[in-house]
């Protein structure tokens, strides 16, 4: 079955950076764009990032733009985002999501990212 | 970008209830629209897209209508387990954006 699973969440402090991996399983990874989308604590859903099945396109929300660096390695089944520069805004639980027809049809469970000094 | 905006932002209703939520774009976004439904500590699931269609799996009494800038997700007979938050989301450009969310409360 589609799984994606993220992980690398934690208290990190502001200023820092954070690398968050999203590992998928139960189809094939090369073939779909895959979608970053946070949320904060009580908030709603805010889009980050995307990559394209290949890598050679990536998109970023206005609010990440600057700080972020979306990547993955195919071989590896797995996506990646690099957050550079955090900010207390930052805090949020970050899901993975697959994109099949420019919709988001499976979602990881989430890794929560807190940033506190 | 592309604002959406939903109402209402919570409703309450009862088991059996028909319920609509609505959403707007800021612009014109054809028929590029999914909803989603999120319960607490859980990851949203996707329930419409293209407006219209339903996602595979889910239940009948969802469906989905608008096109443009106007859309609407309809509960026909509400059932305990929709008692959620949902979601839309444009999908015709990139940032994509979703709605701030509307709760669905048990009245």
């Amino acid at each position: 079955q589609v799984q994606l699973v993220e992980s690398g969440g934690g208290v990190v402090q502001p200023g820092r950076s954070l690398r968050l991996s999203c590992v998928a399983s139960g189809f094939t990874f090369s073939n779909y764009p895959i979608h970053w989308v946070r949320q904060a604590p009580g908030k709603g859903l805010e889009w980050v990032a995307v990559i394209s099945y290949d890598g050679s396109r990536k998109y970023y929300a206005d609010s990440v733009k600057g700080r972020i660096t979306i990547s993955r390695d195919n071989s590896k089944n797995t996506l990646y985002v690099q957050l550079n520069s955090l900010r207390a805004e930052d805090t949020a639980v970050y899901y993975c999501a697959r994109e099949v027809e420019r919709f988001f049809d499976y979602w990881g469970q989430g890794t929560l990212v807190t940033v506190s000094s | 970008d592309i604002q959406m905006t939903q109402s209402p932002s919570s409703v309450s209703a009862s088991v059996g209830d028909r319920v609509t939520i609505t959403c707007r774009a800021s612009q014109d976004i054809r028929g590029w629209l999914a909803w989603y439904q999120q319960k607490p500590g859980e990851a949203p699931k996707l329930l419409i897209y293209d407006a219209t269609s339903l996602q595979s799996g889910v239940p009948s009494r969802f469906s989905g209508s608008g096109s443009g800038t106007d859309f609407t997700l309809t509960i026909s007979s509400l059932q305990p387990e929709d008692f959620a938050t949902y979601y839309c989301q444009q999908a015709n450009s990139f940032p994509r954006s979703f709605g701030q969310g509307t709760k669905l409360e048990i009245k």
